[in-house]
Parts: structure tokens; C-alpha cells; sequence
């Protein structure tokens, strides 16, 4: 069973919508969690990182949420841009990386 | 432009063939990684890298091999024994392997098809 679920595995929104997507880990001992922006047939590339202290981040229209008690992190989308449509990967830090499958969105104008 | 690049962008490979996939970087990391990305599953790990000269096997290493002869450069081999080798493949690299460190950069992929 994978130590990294996300959910939804994919979904679509109109342009200028607010999206959630979410990640549940089961890893430990928690060091750090990452989100991934992964264009299509391109390589991901990082948006956020949190360590155990933080519960959240933003990085521009990204903001990314995570609660170390229940070991569930999100990433919420703002204002969504044709832009946004890519895969996003959660990716949890323990002993080692243990990557999610990614959750596609897909933004319609 | 510092950066990871890997090459070729496409490969096509006959049945019983090897083939070596490209890595390089100029971030002056010390590790790093080689993994595969197959539709609706996450990133599973190859083979990595922390220092020239060693490699660790990942959690799929059969039918794989790696060498790190240079720091920029973490070639991977598709072996005839890799049975069912079609996927995108990633090179990755970081500073280290632990702890706020291991925020890897990756390359833009290959992706390999036997035909």
C-alpha cells in the first residue's frame, strides 16, 4: 500500500476558480513534505516545502497546508490560470522520499 | 544556466537491447537519482547516488544499471533484462540525501519506448 495517498486523482475547473487537493501520508518519522508542479512530459518542479513546525506556505496563487497530528497535507489553488493544468505530486521526506501518484488537474477557459 | 538535463528527450529500443539514458548537472550536488514514472503511480526509485564512485540500488533496480564516474553525471542503462522497460524516466540530483537537503531538482525526462 502506498505511504503517500492523494486525492482526487484528477479533476477539472473552470478558469479563475479555487481548487483543493489533498495528500494523506502514513510515513514516519516525518521530516519534511513537498509539493510538485509536473507539467505534462516535463520533470516536476518544486512549489512548497514544509518541515513538522510548519502548517503553511504559499508560494504565489499556491498555498499549501499540513497538520503533522493527523498527517494530512493540502495544497489549495487560487484564481485558477490555464497554467495550473499539470499534475501535482506530493512527495513526504522519512527515512526516505515516498512520492504520491499526483493529482491531474485540468483548468478550461 | 545552471540546471539538470538529461538526454536523449526520446528513445525508441528493439526487443533484447540496451540502452543508456543521460544525466548531467551543474549544480554541484552531490546525490543523485534515477527514477521511473508509469501513468497513475508515483515516482519509484531506480537507483541513487550520494558520492562518485557509489551507487545504491532503489526499490526497482532489476534489469538497471548506473555508474557515477563524475560528479555532474549519473548515466542509466536499460538492460535486455528489464522486461517491461516503456515509461518517462526522471534524473534527479541534491545537495545530500537527508534532511532539508534532499530537495531534489529534476531533469525534463525521457521517455523511452520498445517497440
Amino acid at each position: 500500500k502506498n505511504q503517500v495517498e492523494q486525492s482526487p486523482q484528477s479533476l477539472i475547473i473552470l478558469e479563475g476558480k479555487n481548487c483543493t487537493l489533498q495528500c494523506n501520508y502514513t510515513v514516519s518519522p516525518f521530516s519534511n513534505l513537498r509539493w510538485y508542479k509536473q507539467d505534462t512530459g516535463r520533470g516536476p518542479v518544486s512549489l512548497t516545502i514544509m518541515t513538522f513546525s510548519e502548517n503553511t506556505k504559499s508560494n504565489g496563487r499556491y498555498t499549501a497546508t499540513l497538520d503533522a497530528d493527523t498527517k494530512q497535507s493540502s495544497l489549495h489553488i487560487t484564481a485558477s490560470q490555464l497554467s495550473d493544468s499539470a499534475s501535482y505530486i506530493c512527495v513526504v521526506s522519512a527515512n526516505k522520499l515516498s512520492f504520491g501518484a499526483g493529482t491531474t488537474v485540468t483548468v478550461r477557459a | 544556466d545552471g540546471g539538470i538535463t538529461q538526454s536523449p528527450k526520446y528513445l525508441f529500443r528493439k526487443e533484447g537491447q540496451n540502452v543508456t539514458l543521460s544525466c548531467e548537472q551543474n549544480l554541484n550536488h552531490d546525490a543523485m537519482y534515477w527514477y521511473r514514472q508509469d501513468p497513475g503511480q508515483g515516482l519509484r526509485l531506480i537507483y541513487y547516488s550520494q558520492i562518485v564512485n557509489d551507487f545504491q540500488k532503489g526499490d526497482i533496480a532489476e534489469g538497471y544499471s548506473v555508474s557515477r564516474e563524475k560528479k555532474e553525471s549519473f548515466p542509466l542503462t536499460v538492460t535486455s533484462a528489464q522486461k517491461n522497460p516503456t515509461a518517462f524516466y526522471l534524473c534527479a540530483s541534491s545537495i545530500d540525501v537527508s534532511g532539508i537537503y534532499n530537495e531534489q531538482f529534476f531533469g525534463p525526462g525521457t521517455r523511452l519506448t520498445v517497440l
